[in-house]
């Protein structure tokens, strides 16, 4: 089974924090992606990752960057975290672009104060 | 731009009988059609997608979608309810020609009552 891990379950910060939330699988996907989930406003893609070093912006990029060094991590970074960013974040793999499902971790719930 | 409908919020239904939800897309080229369910507290998992072929795809826990072109829906369905059943669901939307680009849509609470 393919299991993606997320660094931490809770996390709370504070307004202007760097703050970086970890993702990993244990596949060998290709892609890798980060989505925010807000009630009723579903999940929206933030970024993604094709290969390594590679990314693109998802509909949602603003005040979020992301790394990816070796193909089994992809890392969310808020330089500069803000109240609006309170949010749940959740991870995700495939192996292709198109047709493939997704592989979700079990979401990192940050809350900025 | 392509985009997701899922009309309702929340769907009851008694356990034992039939559950439909809803989903509706709009999309450039030919779609690539999720469903995703996600329990309390858990990550999204996988329960079924149509990619080509046959209309009417089956998928993880009994559940099933028929695709409707015409009508650009992708309705989930099960024939009888269990209250385990009881989550978020989100249907997802991926055009076949924006790789890496999918679009979910609100979700919709199920809720099945014993």
């Amino acid at each position: 089974d393919v299991k993606v891990t997320q660094s931490s379950r809770y996390l709370v910060k504070r307004t202007g924090e760097k703050v970086f939330l970890e993702c990993v699988q244990d596949m060998d996907h290709e892609n890798m992606f980060w989505y925010r989930q807000d009630p009723g406003l579903g999940l929206r893609l933030i970024y993604f990752s094709y290969d390594v070093k590679m990314k693109e912006k998802g509909d949602i990029p603003e005040g979020y960057s992301v790394s990816r060094e070796k193909k089994e991590r992809f890392s969310l970074i808020l330089e500069s975290a803000s109240t609006n960013q309170t949010s749940m974040y959740l991870c995700a793999s495939s192996l292709g672009l198109y047709t493939d499902t997704q592989y979700f971790g079990p979401g990192t719930r940050l809350t900025v104060l | 731009a392509q985009s997701v409908a899922q009309p309702e919020d929340q769907v009851n239904v008694a356990e034992g009988n039939p559950l439909t939800v809803k989903c509706t897309y709009s999309v450039s080229g030919n779609p690539y059609l999720f469903w995703y369910v996600q329990y309390p507290n858990r990550g999204l998992q996988f329960l079924l997608k149509y990619i080509t072929g046959d209309n009417l795809v089956k998928g993880s826990y009994g559940f099933e979608a028929e695709f409707n072109k015409s009508q650009t829906s992708f309705h989930l369905k099960k024939p009888s309810a269990l209250v385990s059943d009881s989550a978020l669901y989100f249907c997802a939307v991926r055009p076949n020609t924006n790789a890496g680009k999918s679009t979910f849509g609100d979700g919709t609470t199920l809720t099945v009552k014993p």
